[in-house]
């Protein structure tokens, strides 16, 4: 299995800009997590899905912020305008269910909003 | 929210058991305990979990205190690679259509030769 995929790995962007990260979950898993990762604040969970519908999006951070997972195996975070604090590392994962216990996750797209 | 505290850095050396503690007092009584690790510019990988009995796979051991409000995960012979930040979860439930893992700042455990 190829794993979780993102993409892209790097996006470098001026303020203002749109950005949009994709992430290809493991096939056959159910539940889906984008989770942003700065230094000061450690990894934060932004919103989860659960069989393509979004369960909790407390998480994230403002109206310029938005999800959406059209199919099982796609799923979008897009910034629309992005900020500089923005810049951040941002990472998919996957779980085979709502109570499976194991999440698998990408190796993250790195956004650096200038 | 059972929120868990750990210490911001541990060393240890190669192939000595590396001892990574954990405070979760105000954990409920059906909150799983959760390792996870995090090596340098990956994502975090899953360890192990556990409920209230120790628990041991082929990367480590989970050693749950009877009140359950604290553990330690037990590296039995470190390597180099096993240099990463250490992650200790309490699984948090959102809602009744699932759960979601709250990551905290972790334990950086530097393996040094």
């Amino acid at each position: 299995d190829a794993g979780v995929i993102q993409s892209p790995r790097h996006e470098v962007t001026e303020m203002g800009q749109e950005v949009t990260l994709r992430c290809k979950p493991i096939s056959g898993h159910n539940s889906l997590f984008w989770y942003r990762q700065t230094m000061m604040r450690g990894l934060e969970l932004l919103i989860y899905f659960n069989n393509n519908v979004p369960i909790d999006d407390s998480g994230m951070p403002e109206d310029r912020f938005s999800a959406k997972m059209p199919n099982a195996s796609f799923s979008t975070l897009k910034i629309q305008p992005s900020e500089p604090r923005d810049s951040a590392v941002y990472f998919c994962a996957s779980s085979l269910g709502p109570t499976n216990r194991e999440l698998f996750f990408g190796e993250g797209s790195r956004l650096t909003v200038l | 929210d059972a929120k868990t505290t750990q210490p911001p850095s541990m060393d240890c050396a190669e192939g000595r058991a590396a001892n990574l503690p954990c405070n979760h007092s105000t954990i409920s009584g059906n909150e799983y305990v959760y390792w996870y690790r995090q090596i340098h510019s990956q994502g975090p990988q899953y360890i192990i979990h556990g409920l209230k009995n120790n628990e041991t796979n082929e990367m480590a051991s989970l050693i749950i205190t009877e009140d359950r409000k604290s553990s330690t995960l037990i590296l039995p012979h470190a390597t180099l690679r096993d240099t990463a930040v250490y992650y200790c979860i309490v699984r948090v439930s959102r809602s009744n259509s699932g759960y979601a893992l709250n990551f905290g700042k972790g334990t950086s455990l530097l393996v040094t030769p």
